[in-house]
């Protein structure tokens, strides 16, 4: 247990539904990213937050796809309207940089598999 | 092509052998992260590093900055070794890059 968490851990849902999951990062961690990985696939980047503040967006987010991390604790990640290939496994990971230069390790959540029918 | 190639995708070893996966990176990536994925897909964090090398336990991690290339080895590998294993390079300071992964089978 790395001390990130999120939820769900599985999510099935039907094409055209929204789904909505939360990640909860180490309590201190300023830091947080999302990121998305597919079967037989290494993870990719979704997007990131320096405490509430969304600093980069992959193009791979599209306008379904947002994410708010309002008071800079946990963050959620919504999709809307899904499709089947938005079927993955949605990673968060955090971390504690001394400041925006610099770069440490990320600790990541056990992740949310999501199953689009 | 991808930024982070590594090799070989898939790697079978019976138990005990010395096992080396590899990594080449493109400019523009300032520090390589080796991580470890077990089924089910929770990412552990193994090796984070800049020059040199870096081991703990039996996991030794290498990188050679003139030509873009590091190694993870694992000496006296064990089945409960099996897993992926994924290379990352630091883009910035900002976000993490990733290799498709190897995966490793060790078998008793």
């Amino acid at each position: 247990d790395t001390g990130v968490s999120q939820n769900p851990r599985h999510k099935i849902t039907k094409r055209g539904q929204n789904v909505t999951f939360r990640c909860d990062p180490i309590s201190e961690h300023n830091r947080l990213y999302w990121y998305r990985q597919t079967l037989g696939q290494g993870p990719e980047f979704l997007t990131y937050f320096q405490n509430e503040a969304q600093l980069e967006k992959s193009r791979l987010l599209s306008d379904r796809f947002s994410a708010e991390r309002p008071k800079g604790s946990f963050s959620t990640l919504e999709i809307q309207r899904t499709e089947q290939g938005d079927s993955a496994m949605y990673l968060c990971a955090s971390s504690s940089p001394r400041d925006l230069s610099s770069y440490n390790e990320q600790f990541f959540g056990p992740g949310t598999r999501l199953t689009v029918l | 092509k991808n930024e982070v190639e590594q090799s070989p995708q898939n790697l079978t070893a019976q138990e005990g052998e010395f096992i080396t996966i590899n990594c080449s990176y493109s400019v523009g990536i300032s520090a390589l992260h080796w991580l470890q994925q077990h089924p089910g897909g929770g990412i552990v964090s193994l090796f984070m590093l800049s020059s040199g090398k870096k081991k703990h336990g039996r996991l030794i991690a290498t990188i050679n900055i003139q030509e873009k290339h590091s190694s993870l080895h694992i000496t006296a590998s064990h089945p409960r070794d099996s897993a992926v294993y994924i290379c990352a390079g630091s883009q910035g300071a900002q976000k993490l890059v990733f290799g498709q992964g190897t995966r490793l089978t060790i078998n008793p």
